[in-house]
């Protein structure tokens, strides 16, 4: 049963717009959620984190929203540049071994 | 370097056959995870060392898998009698639990991508 669920598989964006990419959890216990961002044959990497005690986060183009009552958290990116063009996974965590979603694969159009 | 290294990059292996994954942590960090990533999946937890002592591995999927932290550095994955079913991509991550910031950063490597025939 997953824990943690980002529905849309792909997302494909006009560059210059906004990109939104979602996540929703199930396991109330998750205090802490982070995004991360994947290139082919690299490892994930770190992009920007909510604690369960914000509603938003904001660094540089990313913002992340966070609404726990309907356990949904999402990723805006503006503008979107083609360098966005990755694999988005969203995790949580609560006190636990992070938790991730199946990834969002977005697609930056120039 | 300055980032987490695992190697080999790449592992082909027969059915049956014992292999061994190593990972590199960024130095100086006190904590190293273990994630396996399926294809069309996220990465999937493992096991985390807290320095040399396995903290956590209640997601190694069965006996055959085991891992090591020695001298709360380098860490190796050891799958005996591999299966086909354990192909995927083998992540290693690090972070500083040190830090005071309450943010668990994990810094992650290249991943080791294993193939079982």
């Amino acid at each position: 049963d997953q824990q943690v669920k980002q529905n849309s598989p792909s997302l494909s964006v006009q560059e210059g717009r906004i990109s939104i990419l979602n996540c929703d959890y199930t396991n109330s216990m998750f205090d802490y959620f982070l995004w991360y961002k994947k290139y082919p044959a690299e490892g994930p990497t770190f992009l920007i984190s909510i604690s369960s005690i914000k509603d938003k986060n904001e660094d540089g183009r990313f913002t992340v929203f966070l609404n726990k009552s309907a356990k949904h958290l999402s990723l805006h990116i503006v503008p979107s540049q083609p360098g966005d063009s990755a694999v988005y996974f969203c995790a949580a965590t609560g006190n636990t071994p992070l938790v991730f979603g199946k990834g969002t694969r977005l697609s930056v159009i120039a | 370097g300055a980032g987490v290294s695992q190697t080999p990059s790449n592992k082909v292996t027969e059915k049956g056959k014992y292999v061994e994954l190593r990972c590199d942590p960024i130095s100086g960090h006190t904590a190293l995870y273990w994630y396996r990533q399926s294809l069309g999946q996220g990465p999937e937890f493992l096991i985390y060392f807290q320095g040399t002592g396995a903290a956590d591995d209640s997601g190694l999927p069965n006996d055959r898998f085991f891992a090591v932290r020695p001298e709360g550095s380098v860490s190796t994955l050891k799958i005996q009698r591999t299966e086909r079913g354990d192909s995927a991509v083998y992540l290693c991550a690090s972070s500083d639990l040190r830090l005071t910031s309450g943010v668990n950063e994990q810094f992650f490597g290249p991943g080791t991508r294993l193939t079982v025939l």
